[in-house]
Order: structure tokens, then C-alpha cells, then sequence
């Protein structure tokens, strides 16, 4: 398996509270992406870096914020989370601009109460 | 990047092959079909992708058809672990970032 981590695994935080997804790498990617995942509409695109300190907005990128101080690691976080927010967060990792023959982690299951 | 259609569901039996079909009609001449599955819980995986002529690799093969409108992804001998969701991509070559969109793809249930 590519060397990708994701944590937390689980989390269970409350409406309005801050929240930071970590996406770990050992591969040496350039381009790294977050996604959610819900029932009925897909992987849809958070944000995503090409590069360290080089990030960009994906199509549901409102309540969202990434960084990337290093190359490999990519954080996402939620300013103030809501309920609307609760879904799987899925990191994935790419050589390419696209992100086609991307490797992705496990999953972040994020409930928002 | 064209759209992709596929089969809601399909099943097929341990040991036999998995034909899944994906129509992508309006493919330009410079996009790529990637196929990638979702085993239940897990994080997508990459299986394959092709141009032009058909490919093969230790995982699956892909059958691209000569108009290239339509593509097929064989599991040679399917076994009860390749069951999920098989989803079929077209993808170009160009500059945009993080074009990996996912539909609903096809749920695959390999039986006993």
C-alpha cells in the first residue's frame, strides 16, 4: 500500500468547534487533494496543493482551509464545523495534475453533532 | 471531461470472469479511461487505465473499443474480494488539477 496516512480516523466534534483532518505522506508526491464522500453525490474535490504552500479551492470548498507547510503533509481544517459537514474525508496523493493513478488513505468518518 | 455511464449493479459468480462495461460516447481524442474501485468503507483504489489499445495488468484488463466510445474492465477470475464499487473515468491529459470526480458507479457482488 502507498505510503498515506490519515487521522484521525473517527471523530465526533461539535457544531461550531474547530476541527483539523491530517493527511500524511511518505511517497513524495507533489500533488496532494482532500475529498468528502456522501451517499448519493460522489468523491467530490475540498481543496487541493500542488506543491508546499501551494494550495487551491476545489467545487465544495466553502467552511474549508488547508495547509501545506511540508510535502508531506496536507491538513484540512474546519473552521467551525456543521452538521452539514459531517461525512467521510478521504486524502489522496498523485504524480500527476489530475490526479489520475492517485492512491488515497483510509478515510476520516467526521459526525458533526 | 466526457461523462461516463454504467451499469447500476451487476453480480457474477467466484472463479468467473467480471465483464463491467462503461459507454463514454463523447471521449476526445486526448482523454484517458481510468478505472478505480471502492471496497466498502475503504478508500478508492486504482485498478487501470488506457488510451487506445487495450491493457493489462496484474489486477484486471481493459478492453477499449476501436471508436474508443465504449470501454470494458475484465476481472479474469473474480473472487468474493472484488466486491465493491468499480467506477469508470475520463480524464484529458491537460492542465486542470484534481479532476478525479467520481459518479455512482457500478456495484459489483461476486458470489459464491
Amino acid at each position: 500500500d502507498a505510503g498515506i496516512t490519515q487521522s484521525p480516523r473517527h471523530k465526533v466534534t461539535e457544531t461550531g468547534t474547530p476541527v483539523t483532518l491530517r493527511c500524511h505522506q511518505t511517497e513524495n508526491h507533489r500533488y496532494m487533494y482532500w475529498y468528502r464522500q456522501d451517499p448519493g453525490h460522489g468523491l467530490r474535490l475540498i481543496h487541493y496543493s500542488y506543491g508546499v504552500k501551494d494550495t487551491d479551492k476545489g467545487e465544495v470548498s466553502d467552511g474549508y482551509s488547508v495547509s501545506r507547510s511540508k510535502t508531506e503533509d496536507f491538513l484540512l481544517t474546519l473552521e467551525s464545523a456543521t452538521s452539514s459537514q459531517t461525512s467521510v474525508y478521504f486524502c489522496a496523493i498523485s504524480d500527476t495534475r489530475q490526479g489520475s493513478e492517485a492512491f488515497f488513505g483510509q478515510g476520516t468518518r467526521l459526525t458533526v453533532v | 471531461d466526457a461523462k461516463t455511464t454504467q451499469p447500476t449493479s451487476m453480480d457474477c459468480a467466484e472463479g468467473r470472469a467480471a465483464n463491467l462495461p462503461c459507454n463514454h460516447s463523447t471521449i476526445s481524442g486526448n482523454e484517458y479511461v481510468y478505472w478505480y474501485r471502492q471496497i466498502h468503507s475503504q478508500g478508492p483504489q486504482y485498478i487501470i487505465h488506457g488510451l487506445k489499445n487495450n491493457e493489462t495488468n496484474e489486477m484486471a484488463s481493459l478492453i477499449i473499443t476501436e471508436d474508443r466510445k465504449s470501454s470494458t474492465l475484465i476481472l479474469p477470475h473474480a473472487t468474493l474480494r472484488d466486491t465493491a464499487v468499480y467506477y469508470c473515468i475520463v480524464l484529458s491529459g491537460g492542465t486542470s488539477y484534481g479532476k478525479l470526480t467520481f459518479g455512482q458507479g457500478t456495484i459489483l457482488t461476486v458470489h459464491p
